[in-house]
């Protein structure tokens, strides 16, 4: 089946350090979409990507649809403390409504 | 505010129960699909419906689990006959259509004594 390799699994980052993680797959998805969640609750769409090679930005937040379509990243800049949790990529098909997780990768701030 | 709501947050179950998990979409979407997450894992797909049709259940276990969409009311994910291997957060999406993002509920957790 589908799988998505997130990396890295953890980072341990100073306050205002910028971050990046990504996602990559053996699969072609036509959309990739960057979920963060917090302990106890369900994911919080940050990013939704639909065509190659587009670069979108959500406040500090910035994601990449890679041009094989096989990958995307996600960074974030100057961190603060509330972006602590834990980030997911989701891959999608537009023939196949359900999204493909990968394993997540959770973020550690120092203050 | 009304995203998707999921109850009950917490359900605690002996093996050989039943479990029944309600999901109430955001207002306005008919798409629901249901999800589960075992500890420090990424969600599984488990089943796609649309108003009193299963899309997609290609994720959902051959035995014990089923899911229903009825015209109205919420979305049930079922368990029958319970095991501990059933103990796992389980979280409803919905979406406004099937190449829309979805959105997802806090998630119902779930343990098996």
């Amino acid at each position: 089946g589908q799988q998505l390799n997130q990396s890295p699994q953890s980072m341990f980052i100073q306050e205002g350090e910028d971050v990046s993680m990504n996602c990559t797959s053996s699969s072609i998805f036509n959309t990739w979409l960057w979920y963060k969640q917090d302990p106890g609750e369900g994911p919080v769409l940050l990013i939704a990507l639909y065509k190659a090679g587009e670069l979108t930005s959500n406040g500090r937040l910035t994601a990449q649809f890679g041009i094989t379509r096989k990958d995307s990243f996600l960074n974030i800049s100057a961190s603060i403390p509330s972006d602590v949790g834990i980030y997911f990529c989701a891959g999608q098909l537009v023939e196949v409504q359900k999204l493909v997780f990968g394993q997540g990768t959770r973020l550690t701030i120092n203050p | 505010n009304a995203g998707v709501m999921q109850n009950p947050r917490h359900l605690v179950r002996r093996r050989g129960q039943e479990a029944r998990l309600r999901c109430s979409p955001m207002k306005g979407h008919s798409h629901v699909y249901w999800y589960r997450q075992l500890p420090e894992e990424g969600l599984k797909f488990m089943v796609y419906l649309q108003k009193e049709n299963i899309i997609d259940e290609s994720g959902m276990p051959k035995e014990r689990f089923s899911a229903e969409f009825p015209k109205e009311g919420p979305s049930i994910l079922r368990i029958q006959q319970v095991v501990r291997g059933d103990s796992a957060a389980y979280f409803c999406a919905s979406s406004l259509s099937p190449n829309q993002p979805q959105h997802f509920g806090d998630g119902t957790r779930l343990s098996i004594l």
